[in-house]
């Protein structure tokens, strides 16, 4: 089955306590990306991954490290977590084959609790 | 990417079409229309995309007016399970950054 895998589904943690919730997705995709979500703020995107040791910076970069050294992985790490990146976050990836977007299949998210 | 502005909540009655409009009119000719819709909290779902022509798929339809400054999404037969947060954004088919509004909150009265 397609899909794109997050873990943990919930975290809480404490400030500072550095931490990595994973993402990996099962189709082959190039597209990858990371969202955190806020109520009443939308989806925003922190970070993306055109391809293997691609990423660059989405609107919300600041506090967070991705890495994508295989195709299938793109975790996002907090090296210092701070009460104000409590969220919901999402994984979603996407085929870029052929310079075209496919539609984005997201993760079913990580509620982080950063007290 | 092109701004998007929907409104922020509409009801429709159980079994009647429901149609979302958003307004699009900063897209430019390349970049695509997209429909998503997150139920509670859990990730979005991809519902129909579309350029330049009217699509319809086993989820919805989506019309788009002619200048591309707008379209509308159609729910046929509205049930309980399409209670969701439903976002509109336009991208192009090589775009990076794919930036989400805020969305239509679409509530389902029995």
């Amino acid at each position: 089955e397609a899909q794109v895998t997050q873990n943990p589904r919930y975290l809480i943690t404490v400030t500072g306590k550095k931490l990595t919730v994973t993402c990996s997705q099962n189709m082959n995709h190039e597209y990858m990306s990371w969202y955190r979500q806020d109520p009443g703020l939308g989806l925003r995107q922190i970070y993306y991954s055109m391809n293997v040791e691609v990423t660059d910076k989405g609107d919300v970069p600041e506090g967070y490290k991705v890495s994508r050294k295989e195709k299938r992985n793109f975790p996002l790490i907090l090296e210092s977590p701070s009460p104000n990146q409590t969220s919901l976050y999402f994984c979603a990836s996407s085929s870029i084959a052929m310079g075209t977007h496919e539609k984005l299949f997201f993760g079913s998210g990580t509620q982080l609790s950063v007290l | 990417d092109a701004k998007t502005t929907q409104p922020p909540s509409m009801d429709c009655a159980e079994g009647r079409a429901a149609n979302l409009p958003c307004n699009h009119s900063t897209i430019s000719g390349n970049e695509y229309v997209y429909w998503y819709r997150q139920i509670h909290s859990q990730g979005p779902q991809y519902i129909i995309h579309g350029l330049k022509n009217n699509e319809t798929n086993e989820m919805a339809s989506l019309i788009i007016t002619e200048d591309r400054k707008s379209s509308t999404l159609i729910l046929p037969h509205a049930t309980l399970r399409d209670t969701a947060v439903y976002y509109c954004i336009g991208y192009y088919s090589s775009a990076s950054k794919i930036i989400f509004g805020s969305g239509t909150r679409l509530s389902i009265r029995p």
